[in-house]
């Protein structure tokens, strides 16, 4: 389909473990954001992308998230050592430039850290 | 602070109308957008205001007014497909969009 897709869905990891999270926006979406949301919440803003630059990343937790998006299109993000209270859903939204554009997600992908 | 406030949960009998609201305190003001999301999926688009009144789109209206921090998205005809989590969301200076914790909408039949 023409819409964002992530992967994995699912992702176990222990305590400890290094995650990556991959996100395919909609072609020719220039914004690109990562949102954290926890059960029976909205989305927590994590952080943006305009084409390849990463404008805020005010959002994401700790130094141990890290997110990329090199050519413009794909990115990744990355969690480092994880710990249980990353376990949460992660979603990824893409969207024409404007502020009057809503937001395309993906379905997200469920990490559950043991 | 910014703050976004709907109901937690709202129950309502198929074929019926149900209203959503939505108040809001940001330090700016760029937009707000209604998103649906069923269970385990994706947040879907439903509407978006920037100006006072209402927009009305099929079964679904959405209805802003500034002055008071205040929104409301209508639902008529329910049907038992409506069964969802509806969010507010509002957009701040930028890009940024904050998000209410979601009306846990559930149709009885």
């Amino acid at each position: 389909g023409a819409g964002v897709s992530q992967s994995p869905r699912y992702k176990v990891a222990k305590r400890g473990q290094d995650v990556a999270l991959r996100c395919d926006p909609i072609s020719g979406h220039v914004s690109l954001f990562w949102y954290q949301q926890a059960l029976g919440q909205g989305p927590e803003f994590l952080t943006y992308f305009q084409n390849e630059a990463q404008l805020d990343k005010s959002g994401l937790p700790s130094d141990r998230f890290f997110a990329e998006r090199p050519e413009g299109s794909v990115s990744t993000l990355k969690i480092q050592r994880t710990q249980q209270e990353d376990s949460a859903v992660y979603l990824c939204a893409s969207s024409l430039a404007g502020q009057d554009q809503p937001q395309h997600f993906g379905d997200g992908t469920r990490l559950s850290i043991l | 602070g910014q703050n976004i406030d709907q109901p937690t949960e709202m129950t309502a009998t198929e074929g019926a109308i149900v209203q959503i609201n939505c108040t809001y305190q940001t330090s700016g003001f760029n937009g707000l957008f209604w998103y649906q999301q069923h269970a385990g999926e994706a947040p879907t688009f439903l509407s978006y205001n920037v100006l006072d009144g209402l927009e009305e789109k099929g079964r679904f209206s959405s209805f802003l007014s500034r002055s008071k921090g205040y929104s409301y998205l209508l639902l008529k005809e329910l049907q038992m497909k409506d069964s969802a989590s509806y969010l507010c969301a509002v957009g701040d200076s930028n890009y940024q969009l904050i998000w209410g914790a979601g009306t846990k909408l559930i149709i009885k039949p």
